[in-house]
């Protein structure tokens, strides 16, 4: 089964510390997203990376950062927590647009509180 | 860009009715469309996707799609509901990486079956 693991399932953190949000895929997929998750908002598309060293913006970069130092490992760099940042995170991983069996897969979420 | 749009937020329906949840996209080019399930307290699950080929499209739990590049929608429906199919639905599309290569989400459908 392919698997998509975050690091954590529910985190508390204080405004202004540096949060680390860790994602590892299994599958050998090029492509990995982070996305934040609010009710009535959707999946909103904090950055995705389509091969190790390379990441583009998604639809709300601010505030954020990224990692991608090996092909299974995303890292979300939150550089300076703040309460408005309170959120479910959600780390996704596919094969390329190119694959006939592209799709993503997604972590369990990481639930995410700033105090 | 690419982008999403999920025409209701929430759709109450009674057990053993039809639905139909609806989802229009914007694109200047070909992209992949697809529908994925959230069940409460749960990550994303797959339900169907439309990659290329018949515009009907089959998924798990007698999900069906229909693809109409004229309207461009994407709307997902299912003859009969049950109470087990409460859940959020995201609609989805990504296209190919010159053309952005973004995994860009609905705001979402709720779907509350009632007995």
């Amino acid at each position: 089964d392919v698997k998509v693991t975050q690091s954590s399932r529910y985190l508390v953190k204080r405004t202004g510390e540096k949060v680390f949000l860790e994602c590892v895929q299994d599958m050998d997929h090029e492509n990995m997203f982070w996305y934040r998750q609010d009710p009535g908002l959707g999946l909103r598309l904090i950055y995705f990376s389509y091969d190790v060293k390379m990441k583009e913006k998604g639809d709300i970069p601010e505030g954020y950062s990224v990692s991608r130092e090996k092909k299974e490992r995303f890292s979300l760099i939150l550089e300076s927590a703040s309460t408005n940042q309170t959120s479910m995170y959600l780390c996704a991983s596919s094969p390329p647009y190119s694959s006939l069996n592209t799709e993503a897969f997604f972590g369990q979420g990481t639930r995410l509180t700033v105090v | 860009a690419q982008s999403v749009t999920q025409l209701d937020s929430q759709v109450p329906v009674f057990e053993e009715a039809p639905v139909e949840l609806r989802c229009n996209y914007s694109s200047s080019v070909s992209v992949y469309l697809f529908w994925y399930v959230q069940y409460p307290n749960q990550g994303l699950q797959l339900l169907l996707k439309y990659l290329s080929g018949s515009t009907l499209v089959k998924g798990i739990n007698g999900f069906e799609a229909e693809f109409n590049k004229s309207q461009t929608s994407f709307h997902l429906r299912k003859p009969s509901v049950h109470i087990s199919d409460t859940a959020e639905y995201f609609c989805a599309v990504i296209a190919p990486y010159n053309q952005g290569g973004k995994l860009i989400f609905g705001q979402g459908t709720e779907l509350s079956v009632k007995p």
